[in-house]
């Protein structure tokens, strides 16, 4: 059974707190995204890397930034959260021909 | 930019009816998927149409895309609780490698 998994499913941290957000995809994806999804405001690309040190900025990149040191792992990195970063984060992967893309459970940050 | 317009935003029936969820573009998309996620879930594929006028049917759900491949439309018919949830659709355009995804239907179907 093929899977993205993401290390946590609920964070609280601190405004001004680096938090890490990891995932992971055992289906040897070359595509990794990461996308926040707020109410009303659907699935927004934050970043996406299509190989391994390779990184894109998504939609909306302020504020954080990316991490792709094996394949199979793709980090998300808030360095220092704030309020607005309250949200679920969601991790993806797809193969480079394109097709199914695969989602992880998500992670519900919240920022006090 | 490319976008998908999804409509209704939210959408409340009772059991048995039938409905129609809608995926907007004024972009060409060489294919377009549909997902949907259940709450505290990530979004999971439920089908991908490839060809302008397609019809493709999942026990009670038909998918269609346009014909000019710039729309796709999810009609379920006697919808039952079990399919609550977020509707969303998906576009792939020529060599990009992500998709772009529509705002998403929120659909509660009541006993």
């Amino acid at each position: 059974d093929v899977k993205v998994t993401q290390s946590s499913r609920y964070l609280v941290k601190r405004t001004g707190e680096k938090v890490f957000l990891e995932c992971v995809q055992d289906m040897d994806h070359e595509n990794m995204f990461w996308y926040r999804q707020d109410p009303g405001l659907g699935l927004r690309l934050i970043y996406f890397s299509y190989d391994v040190k390779m990184k894109e900025k998504g939609d909306i990149p302020e504020g954080y930034s990316v991490s792709r040191e094996k394949k199979e792992r793709f980090s998300l990195i808030l360095e220092s959260a704030s309020t607005n970063q309250t949200s679920m984060y969601l991790c993806a992967s797809r193969s480079e021909w394109g097709g199914e893309q695969f989602f992880g459970p998500g992670t519900r940050l919240t920022v006090l | 930019t490319q976008l998908l317009e999804q409509s209704p935003q939210f959408l409340s029936i009772q059991e048995g009816e039938n409905l129609t969820v809608y995926c907007n573009s004024s972009s060409v998309f060489s294919s377009l998927q549909w997902y949907r996620q259940e709450p505290g879930e990530g979004p999971v594929l439920l089908v991908t149409v490839v060809t302008g006028g397609e019809v493709k049917k999942l026990k009670r759900l038909t998918f269609q895309f346009g014909d000019a491949r710039k729309d796709s439309s999810l009609h379920i018919t006697a919808a039952q609780p079990g399919d609550t949830g977020l509707y969303l659709c998906a576009g792939e355009a020529g060599s990009a490698r992500q998709l772009t995804f529509g705002s998403g239907t929120q659909l509660t179907v009541l006993p």
